[in-house]
Parts: C-alpha cells; structure tokens; sequence
C-alpha cells in the first residue's frame, strides 16, 4: 500500500531564506507527483506536478524534482517570503485517473 | 481552469442529525469524483470514489452507511452524513475528474457537529 511521508513537519524560517521541502514514497511505480499549497482552514491549490518521466518542474520561485527510482520527491522554494507561510502538501497517483495518495505536510513559518 | 464548487462551505448541525454536501463541477463532466477528508493536523484521507451512475467505492474502514454518496449526474456528487456525532466534525473536500483524467479540488466544506 502506498505511503507518502513528509519531512519535516514543520518548519520556521527567516524571509529571503531558500528552503527545501521533503517528500518520500513507499511504492516506486506512480504515474505523477503533485505538491500542493493549504492556506488554514481553506482548500488546496495546486502548485507543481511532476509526471513519472519527468526529473522537475518549476513556476517562479518554486522547483520541484523527482526521483522515481528512490521515492523521493523535493519543493523547493527560493528566497521565501511571509505570504509563503503555508501548510505544503505531497500527494502521489498510482495510476492515471485514480485518486491521490497524499502525506501529512509540512507547515511552514516565514517571519518577515 | 476547470471549477469544482462545494456547497456549503461551513455547516453546524446537532448530533443525530444528518447533513448533505454537495460536490459540482461546473465546465466540465466528471464520470468520477474523490471525496477526501481531513482531520486537524492530518492529512487528507480518501473516504471514497464516487462513480456516476454506479455505487461508490469506500475505502477500508469508512461506513457506507454513515456516509452515503450518490452521483447522480455527471456534474454533481453528493455525500450525505448520516446520524452526524461529533467525531464527524471534519474537513471535507472533494475532487472531480475531467475528461482528460485531470482532477480539480473543491474549496471544502467544515463540518461541526455539536
């Protein structure tokens, strides 16, 4: 049964600081990767997906890569700012179409 | 992009009383669509796929009688929780499935059962 960790659960740190967010999975055979932002109480947004032959994927600030063969995937973020400050959500998809399995997050605190 | 609409976004109800959440995606048919539900602090757990047309699929160890979904059209499914207790007090969100094989999630719908 696939299983997504996520390390660390959460995280503080100053502005302008580059970070880097973990995700591991048990099953090595996904069709695609996906991370997620979680503002409190509110819903998801997504933020990058990575399919299963593809190494990264990158908007603005953020860059994500995979590493299929070793079940790990990273988010990371460049020079981060409070507005950042935000639960970070990994989910994985077994197979086309079918729903996504996702990890506890990491919560992350940018002071200004 | 594709919307998917839940309604209502926060619902109180008293224990023993049941309440219906709707799941709508608006620009787009959706065969199949996910409801999830998440815990403080948790993450989101899949409670069940919602098939149009056909029974649901719940995953292990949620009550298909406690937690009724019907997919009636393509464009809304509904989970209805039965005889709410206030362990049911959750986040529910839902995610519809496009033609493509895309999925787009709801904003949620916070339930507290007094």
């Amino acid at each position: 049964k696939q299983e997504v960790t996520q390390i660390p659960a959460a995280l503080s740190v100053p502005e302008g600081e580059n970070l880097v967010l973990n995700c591991s999975f048990t099953d090595s055979a996904i069709y695609n990767l996906q991370w997620f932002r979680q503002d409190p109480g509110k819903g998801l947004t997504s933020l990058l997906l990575i399919q299963s032959s593809q190494r990264e994927q990158t908007s603005g600030r953020l860059n994500a890569s995979l590493d299929k063969s070793s079940g790990r995937s990273t988010l990371y973020i460049a020079a981060s700012q409070p507005g950042d400050s935000a639960t970070y959500l990994c989910a994985v998809r077994n197979q086309a179409g079918t729903a996504l399995i996702f990890g506890k997050g990491t919560t992350l605190s940018v002071s200004s | 992009g594709a919307v998917v609409s839940q309604h209502p976004s926060r619902v109180i109800c008293k224990s023993g009383t049941s309440v219906k959440i709707e799941c709508r995606s608006l620009d787009f048919q959706a065969t199949t669509m996910f409801w999830y539900r998440q815990f403080p602090k948790q993450s989101l757990m899949l409670m069940a796929t919602s098939n149009e047309g056909s029974k649901a699929t719940y995953e292990q160890g949620v009550e298909k009688d406690k937690f009724l979904i019907n997919h009636a059209s393509l464009t809304l499914s509904t989970l209805t929780v039965t005889s709410a207790h206030p362990e049911d007090s959750s986040f529910y969100i839902c995610s519809a499935r496009d033609p493509t094989s895309e999925q787009y999630f709801g904003p949620g719908t916070r339930l507290t059962v007094t």
